[in-house]
């Protein structure tokens, strides 16, 4: 099994900061099998970037993915009010697909 | 527009069964493979269970292999998990999600959930 490990756990910004998320791998995979969701409370999570750079639809070019082999990046260019949400990376290349535990992005 | 509404989440005690359903509207339901992932209370996201959309192939979490069974109703546009020997750890928000194409896509679409506490 392919563990995620996201960090940090949580990630304390401001609105208009730039944000870095980590997910890295248990062992390497396929990137083109990454996925980011979004997820704000009481609401299902929303796909953001997959493959691990290509922008789902609707998603606001302030988000973007990048990595390769273990170590995945998602970056929020400039925070904006609506980006304060849990963010959970997850691979589908192999069996069982496994989710990180989460980064909570959190208003400073 | 694309629409994805879970039922059939309940209290249950522990070594009962359920089975929840996810109807789905708005795109071709016989292309796309279907997951479902759980939630349980303040956790993070689990994935559960995926189906084929020729339901010729399916996969498990080892948490629910051997207990759980997911399905789909080509004629009703509907997945199925069919949830037995539950346990106290299966409970959680259920999802059913869409995925973006056969065989190892990202998830583009979610239904809002359904609710299965177990419990005595």
């Amino acid at each position: 099994e392919i563990v995620l490990t996201q960090s940090p756990g949580t990630l304390s910004m401001s609105p208009g900061e730039r944000a870095t998320l980590s997910c890295r791998a248990s062992q390497s995979f396929n990137s083109r099998y990454l996925a980011w969701y979004q997820q704000k409370p009481g609401q299902a999570p929303r796909l953001l970037i997959y493959g691990p750079s290509t922008r789902a639809t609707g998603i606001p070019d302030r988000f973007s993915g990048s990595g390769s082999g273990t170590d995945f990046t998602l970056t929020i260019s400039s925070l904006e009010p609506e980006d304060f949400a849990v963010y959970y990376c997850q691979q589908y290349d192999s069996s069982p697909r496994t989710f990180g535990q989460g980064t909570t992005v959190d208003i400073k | 527009e694309i629409h994805l509404v879970e039922s059939g989440g309940a209290f249950v005690q522990p070594g009962g069964s359920l089975r929840l359903s996810c109807g789905a509207s708005g795109f071709d339901f016989n292309t796309y493979d279907m997951n479902w992932v759980r939630q349980a209370p303040g956790k993070g996201l689990e994935w559960v269970s995926v189906i084929s959309g020729g339901a010729d192939a399916t996969d498990y979490a080892d948490s629910v292999r051997g207990r759980f069974v997911i399905s789909r109703d080509r004629s009703r546009n509907t997945l199925y998990l069919q949830m037995n020997i539950l346990r106290a750890e299966d409970t959680a928000i259920y999802y059913c999600a869409k995925e973006s194409g056969s065989r190892n896509f990202p998830m583009n679409h979610w239904g809002r959930g359904t609710l299965v506490t177990v419990s005595s």
